[in-house]
């Protein structure tokens, strides 16, 4: 059974571009965390999906910032008109049922130049 | 979810058992501890979690005081491997709605040969 897959593992996008950011949950799973690591700080919780609902989106920045766990194929998350301020490492998570222990992936690694 | 408190940093020598507490006062019937931990920048790993009882798995040991208000997580032999950033999360579990998992600082355990 596959981990988390994120991809891609490292994502260079020019300010103003859109990123897309993809998670493949772990199999039977269908409830998808998104988190969000800034240089040298902690987690932070961005939304929590579970297939075609958005459950909890209370970390997520009012603009730019949008998720989607369709009921085929990946979770997305999408921040459109990146700035400098949006290059972090971002976590997938997933769980197979509500609130038991969630996996994570390896992250992407978004730069914005 | 309730606060937890941790040590910034501790050392460990390879080989001996790492000792890595938490403290968790406000903790409520209904909330699980939970411990990840974060090699480097690389995703979270789950490591064990438990309620009110002591667990065990292949990884390491959890320990909860009678009171629930603290734990100690155990790493019986350490190895250089085990050097990473490791948290304790308390977690709302069972309400019928979802519970993020809410990253705090941590704990940074070097291992030293």
């Amino acid at each position: 059974n596959a981990g988390v897959m994120q991809n891609p593992r490292h994502l260079v996008r020019r300010r103003g571009q859109e990123a897309r950011l993809r998670c493949s949950p772990m199999k039977g799973h269908s409830h998808v965390y998104w988190y969000r690591q800034l240089p040298e700080e902690g987690l932070k919780f961005m939304v929590y999906l579970q297939k075609e609902n958005i459950i909890d989106e209370s970390g997520m920045p009012k603009e730019r910032f949008s998720a989607e766990f369709p009921k085929e194929g990946p979770s997305i998350l999408r921040i459109q008109q990146v700035v400098r301020g949006d290059s972090a490492a971002y976590f997938c998570a997933s769980s197979p049922n509500l609130n038991t222990e969630a996996f994570f992936g390896q992250g992407t690694r978004l730069t914005v130049v | 979810d309730a606060k937890t408190t941790q040590p910034t940093s501790m050392d460990c020598a390879e080989g001996r058992a790492a000792n890595l507490p938490c403290n968790h006062s406000t903790i409520s019937g209904n909330e699980y501890v939970y411990w990840y931990r974060q090699i480097h920048s690389q995703g979270p790993q789950y490591i064990i979690h438990g309620l009110k009882n002591n667990e065990t798995n292949e990884m390491a040991s959890l320990i909860i005081t009678e009171d629930r208000k603290s734990s100690t997580l155990i790493l019986p032999h350490a190895t250089l491997r085990d050097t990473a950033v490791y948290y304790c999360i308390v977690r709302v579990v069972n309400t019928g709605t979802a519970s993020k998992l809410t990253f705090g600082t941590g704990t940074r355990l070097q291992v030293t040969l």
